[in-house]
């Protein structure tokens, strides 16, 4: 089956500490994102990236990083200098060539400071 | 003012009840406009799409775009208990680049009553 799959579910992560949270698609597509959840803030995009080794910083891109060196496989890492992680996170891809605009979520990642 | 403006709610309504659920927005060039739903922790899943003016039916849901209002709507008809989730409004310009990227409500949260 396609889709894109996100792991972990949860995590827990001290307070200094980087985390890495997993994004893979099998779906062949050449746009990947991740947002932010937060309760009643909707979705907040932290990074995009339309090609491989390339990215582009979104609107929350402070404290997190990313690399694209597979089309596949777009993480994220959450620095120590993200003051405010705890957060459900979401990873998305769209098939750039599709005259529809619609982009595929993961399950997503939930991230708690301890 | 923000791009896309969506009443956060909650929304709740008795099962078998008619439910309408609204964005407005401020961007004259967007084009495509979704809707997608999201249960509790979960990743959200496209619902409806609708390029440009115009309405869509499938089944029970109703997607309406009014450019000329700048308001986009979705209409549920016979709502159950199973319907009860978020629903995200999102919509971009055209598809190539950085103007396909998906601009989203804050979402609704919707609960019915058995």
């Amino acid at each position: 089956d396609g889709g894109i799959t996100q792991s972990p579910k949860y995590l827990f992560r001290k307070e200094g500490q980087n985390v890495t949270l997993s994004c893979e698609q099998n779906l062949n597509h050449d746009a990947m994102y991740w947002y932010r959840q937060d309760p009643g803030q909707g979705l907040r995009l932290i990074y995009y990236s339309q090609i491989v080794n390339d990215f582009q910083k979104g609107d929350i891109a402070e404290g997190y990083s990313v690399s694209r060196e597979k089309k596949e496989s777009f993480p994220l890492t959450v620095t120590s200098a993200q003051k405010n992680p705890t957060a459900f996170y979401l990873c998305a891809s769209r098939d750039s060539y599709s005259s529809y605009n619609e982009q595929f979520f993961g399950p997503g990642t939930r991230l708690t400071v301890l | 003012q923000k791009e896309v403006e969506q009443d956060p709610g909650p929304l709740s309504v008795p099962e078998g009840a008619i439910v309408s659920l609204n964005c407005t927005y401020s961007n004259s060039a967007f084009q495509y406009f979704m809707w997608y739903r999201q249960y509790s922790r979960k990743g959200p899943e496209l619902l409806m799409y609708t390029y440009s003016s115009g309405n869509k039916e499938d089944g029970r849901f109703t997607a309406q775009v009014d450019k000329s209002s700048k308001y986009i709507s979705l209409f549920i008809r016979d709502s159950q208990p199973s319907d009860s989730a978020t629903y995200l409004c999102a919509m971009s310009g055209e598809y190539g680049g950085s103007q396909g990227n998906l601009i989203f409500g804050k979402g609704t949260k919707l609960s019915v009553k058995p």
